[in-house]
C-alpha cells in the first residue's frame, strides 16, 4: 500500500537558519511526489513537484529513491515561510496520498 | 480561468442531522474530482474521487456519500451526521496533468 509519512507534525527554525522537512514514502511503482503549501488563511496550493525539479520560493526537494525520501529543503529560511507543509505521492488514477503535514514556524 | 468554490466556509450541526457540502468548477469541462478531509492532528485523507457524471469511487468505509449530478458539480453529503465526521473538507479538481487545485475549505463542526 501506498504510504507518505512525515515524521515531524512541528517544526520551528529561526529566520536566516536552513530548513528541511522530512518526507518518505512507501510506493510499489514508480512515484511521483509533490509538496503542498498552505499559508495562514489560504488555500492549499501545490509548492512544487519532483518532476520539474524545480526551485520554488527557494525551496528545493530531491527524489531519494535509495532512502525512498523526497525532503523539502530551503538554505536560509524567511519568517513568510511559516506554513503548513505536505508531501504528496500520486498514486493511480491520480489520486494523491498525502502525509500528515509539517507545521513550521519560522522565528524572527 | 479555472476556478472552483465550495461551500459553505463554517457549518455546525447537531448530531444526526443530515449534511451537503457543494463544489463547482468553472473553466474546465470533464475535471477529475476529489473530497478530502483534514480531521484534527491528521493529515489529509482521501474521501471520494469521481472521474466523470455518476462515477464515484470511495477511499474509505464511512458515514459519508458524495455525488456528481453534472461535470462541474460534487455534493458531499450524509444522511444523519456522527461526532467523528467533524474536520475541515476540501475539494478539489484536476485534469490529466495531476496538478491538483483545491477550493477554500469548509469548517465542520459536529455537536
Amino acid at each position: 500500500a501506498q504510504r507518505v509519512t512525515q515524521p515531524e507534525k512541528l517544526l520551528s527554525v529561526f529566520k536566516g537558519a536552513p530548513v528541511e522537512l522530512k518526507c518518505n514514502y512507501s510506493y510499489s511503482g514508480s512515484p511521483e511526489l509533490f509538496w503542498y503549501v498552505q499559508y495562514s488563511r489560504q488555500r492549499l496550493q501545490l509548492l512544487l513537484r519532483h518532476i520539474s525539479r524545480e526551485s520554488i520560493k527557494g525551496f528545493t526537494a530531491d527524489l531519494n529513491k535509495g532512502e525512498t525520501s523526497f525532503h523539502l529543503k530551503k538554505p536560509f529560511a524567511q519568517e513568510e515561510d511559516s506554513a503548513m507543509y505536505y508531501c504528496a505521492l500520486i498514486t493511480s488514477g491520480s489520486r494523491l496520498t498525502f502525509g500528515e503535514g509539517t507545521q513550521l514556524t519560522v522565528n524572527p | 480561468s479555472q476556478t472552483i468554490h465550495q461551500w459553505p466556509a463554517t457549518l455546525v450541526q447537531p448530531v444526526g442531522s443530515p449534511l451537503s457540502l457543494e463544489c463547482t468548477v468553472e473553466g474546465t469541462s470533464n475535471p477529475n474530482l476529489y473530497w478530502y478531509r483534514q480531521a484534527a492532528g491528521r493529515g489529509l485523507q482521501l474521501l471520494f474521487y469521481s472521474v466523470g457524471i455518476g462515477q464515484i469511487s470511495s477511499e474509505v468505509p464511512q458515514n459519508l456519500s458524495a455525488s456528481r449530478p453534472q461535470d462541474r458539480q460534487f455534493i458531499l453529503s450524509s444522511k444523519k451526521l456522527l461526532l467523528s465526521d467533524s474536520g475541515f473538507y476540501l475539494c478539489a479538481w484536476s485534469s490529466n496533468s495531476e496538478k491538483l487545485f483545491f477550493g477554500s475549505g469548509t469548517q465542520l463542526s459536529v455537536l
